[in-house]
């Protein structure tokens, strides 16, 4: 079965400081992977999407980035957070050969920028 | 007009009546369509997915597509308090490589006992 991890669950920043979110996917090859954001009772804001390994879509202008080092690897990074960066990150992946759009999410990372 | 609408609530229902939640979608290329459900202070869960007009049951869950209309609907029947929770909706493009959905903000659901 398949596995999607977050961490760390929970994270207070100071404004400025840098950030890296880690999701991990097992028993799957290849999925789409994608991060979101969600401000307190508001649906999610798909921040980046990737295909595959090095490949990163970039759906909203920020100060935030994204990379995949390997398959099963996405990581949200920012240099200097920004007190509007606070929020739910959550990381989601999807099966890259059904194209359907089942999208599967990982338990998430509450982040608090003071 | 934001891509997929939901009906703002909350909603609020007693134990045991079915529950109606509804989404519109203004892309005409949208092809599938999902709810999901999201505890307070977690991440949200698949519990639907609806490509073909009609409905679609599983178990005390029925999802509607009306494509003519872009309207998407979600009945509960015979809902518990397990069932309060925020259903977030979702339209998305079949075939594509990107596999990208876009998600309504979300309605709220209270189930009193």
């Amino acid at each position: 079965s398949q596995t999607i991890h977050q961490w760390p669950a929970t994270l207070v920043q100071p404004v400025g400081s840098p950030l890296s979110l880690e999701c991990t996917v097992e028993g799957t090859s290849n999925p789409n992977l994608y991060w979101y954001r969600q401000a307190a009772g508001r649906g999610l804001q798909l921040l980046f999407y990737s295909v595959g390994i090095g490949q990163i879509s970039s759906e909203v202008p920020q100060n935030l980035s994204a990379s995949r080092p390997q398959d099963r690897q996405f990581i949200l990074s920012s240099k200097k957070l920004l007190l509007s960066d606070s929020g739910f990150y959550l990381c989601a992946w999807s099966y890259r050969t059904q194209g359907d759009n089942e999208q599967f999410f990982g338990p998430g990372t509450r982040l608090t920028v003071l | 007009q934001k891509e997929v609408e939901q009906n703002s609530g909350p909603l609020s229902v007693p134990e045991g009546a079915i529950a109606s939640l509804n989404c519109t979608y203004s892309d005409r290329g949208s092809q599938s369509f999902f709810w999901y459900r999201q505890y307070s202070g977690k991440s949200p869960e698949l519990i639907m997915s609806i490509y073909s007009n009609g409905d679609k049951e599983d178990g005390r869950f029925t999802a509607q597509l009306n494509k003519a209309s872009q309207y998407v609907s979600l009945l509960i029947r015979d809902s518990q308090p397990s069932d309060s929770a925020t259903y977030l909706c979702a339209g998305g493009t079949l075939n594509t490589n990107a596999g990208k959905s876009t998600f309504g903000d979300g309605t709220t659901l209270t189930v009193k006992p």
